[in-house]
């Protein structure tokens, strides 16, 4: 079936740097994307999101960027931080209800 | 957190034995799931809710049961355990607190059940 990867597993920056999170997907039916951050031990913690008749999304320190014609998704986060150390999944929307498709993940390590 | 609460958060258990995990919300969103989180595969749906006493499968539903006979708690059944279901399971949430609309996807997890089939 259809899936969400990811092109990097693991991702290590220095504090303060921008970071760029990559993701690909596979189905150009997807409308919906989320990405999400999960720390050692807990759920998934909901970022940002963004609708597929969207580009860019900003939030507060992240961006998400689509680009649809080579089924693509980022996450730039920027003045990296200590405590944006995690593993960071991005999931599509393929139904109209809302089951989510994951990706694997992709380590972020900050260091300080 | 959107008052999203697993219980038990542990658990180890004997092969062959029932298991019951238990997802507590309390800002009555209609939409509720659960999913396992293994190595290598990421999370995985296993049953979802639409509703009181609506379910329906995941993509790894076999060998699990759900029951949802209240908005606020969803119920996963492991009718005989065995140790491939040995994993982390998070339950979610989504849609309007109040059931007030249907578009909203976001999906909000709980803290994760840890369980452990000897």
């Amino acid at each position: 079936g259809e899936s969400v990867g990811l092109h990097l597993p693991t991702l290590s920056v220095q504090e303060g740097d921008n970071s760029i999170i990559n993701c690909a997907y596979s189905n150009s039916a997807s409308d919906y994307f989320i990405w999400y951050k999960q720390e050692s031990g807990k759920g998934p913690q909901f970022i940002i999101d963004i609708r597929s008749n969207m580009d860019k999304r900003q939030g507060q320190r992240v961006t998400v960027l689509l680009n649809k014609t080579v089924k693509h998704l980022s996450l730039q986060i920027a003045a990296t931080q200590p405590g944006d150390s995690a593993v960071y999944f991005c999931a599509e929307k393929e139904t109209s209800y809302g089951k989510l498709t994951f990706g694997q993940g992709t380590i972020l390590t900050v260091h300080p | 957190d959107a008052g999203i609460t697993q219980s038990p958060r542990h658990k180890v258990t004997e092969t062959g034995t029932p298991v019951t995990l238990r997802c507590h919300q309390t800002e009555n969103h209609r939409y509720m799931y659960w999913y396992r989180q293994d190595p290598g595969h990421g999370l995985r749906l296993i049953h979802y809710s639409y509703g009181v006493k609506d379910t329906d499968k995941g993509e790894v539903s076999d060998g699990y049961s759900v029951s949802r006979s209240k908005t606020e708690d969803f119920l996963l059944t492991l009718e005989s355990a065995t140790s491939s279901q040995t994993s982390v399971y998070f339950c979610a949430i989504s849609g309007s607190p109040g059931g007030r609309g249907t578009s909203d996807y976001e999906q909000y997890f709980g803290p994760g059940t840890r369980l452990t089939v000897t």
